[in-house]
């Protein structure tokens, strides 16, 4: 069974900073896919950015980076230049190969004005 | 661009009885996933629906049943409630073809069991 783990329930950071989220993951199986999400507090979850376990690079859209090191099984996502609007839920999941997202518990991101 | 579309936004149900929710997928996409969120944790995968057929299930009970169109549209029925499924059920779509393809999340229904 994969499993993730972020062991950040709370973060806070102030408004135009940079803040780093972590997670790892648990996975036996050489091909999977990392994802994460954003949920504000109306619920629907936010795409934000994919990693897949074969690419080179490590992924970017926009303000969000993914620090992937495969080796130590992390895929940390980086929120530069935080705003507001940026306070929220954030979720890492894992798919492998067999269609379906597995969470982890999440870590709230307050930005302070 | 349609995203992903669910209904009811919430609802009130008591023990024992039946409920269905629906989900209508994001233009383009052909799969359907469900998944369940209690409160302060991450969603739960209860499964997925591809060609009108579950093609993957979770850990869930014979309680929880679905069907997909042929428009892909999708339903989640749960039958006999439980005080314990009261949650964010959040729908999910996808193309269907490729696996580790992202999964994009309608705004969810909220359930609560008295």
């Amino acid at each position: 069974a994969q499993k993730i783990t972020q062991t950040q329930p709370g973060m806070f950071v102030q408004e135009k900073e940079a803040v780093t989220l972590d997670c790892t993951y648990d996975t036996s199986d050489p091909s999977y896919g990392l994802f994460w999400y954003k949920q504000p507090s109306s619920g629907e979850m936010i795409f934000l950015i994919y990693q897949g376990s074969y690419d080179q690079q490590n992924a970017t859209e926009g303000r969000y980076s993914l620090n992937f090191q495969k080796a130590r099984k992390s895929a940390n996502l980086v929120i530069s230049a935080s705003q507001l609007g940026d306070s929220a839920m954030y979720f890492c999941a894992i798919e492998v190969d067999d269609y379906k997202l597995s969470f982890g518990a999440g870590t709230t991101v307050t930005v302070r004005a | 661009d349609a995203g992903v579309t669910q209904s009811p936004t919430h609802l009130i149900k008591t023990r024992g009885q039946q409920v269905t929710l629906r989900c209508s997928p994001k233009s383009g996409h052909d799969t359907v996933s469900w998944y369940q969120q209690a409160l302060g944790q991450g969603p739960q995968f209860i499964f997925q629906y591809y060609e009108e057929e579950e093609r993957q299930r979770g850990n869930f009970p014979d309680r929880f049943s679905g069907h997909q169109f042929p428009n892909y549209s999708s339903e989640l029925n749960v039958n006999a409630l439980l005080l314990g499924d009261s949650a964010l059920y959040l729908c999910a779509s996808s193309w269907g073809v490729g696996m580790q393809e992202t999964q994009y999340f309608g705004p969810g229904t909220r359930l609560l069991v008295l």
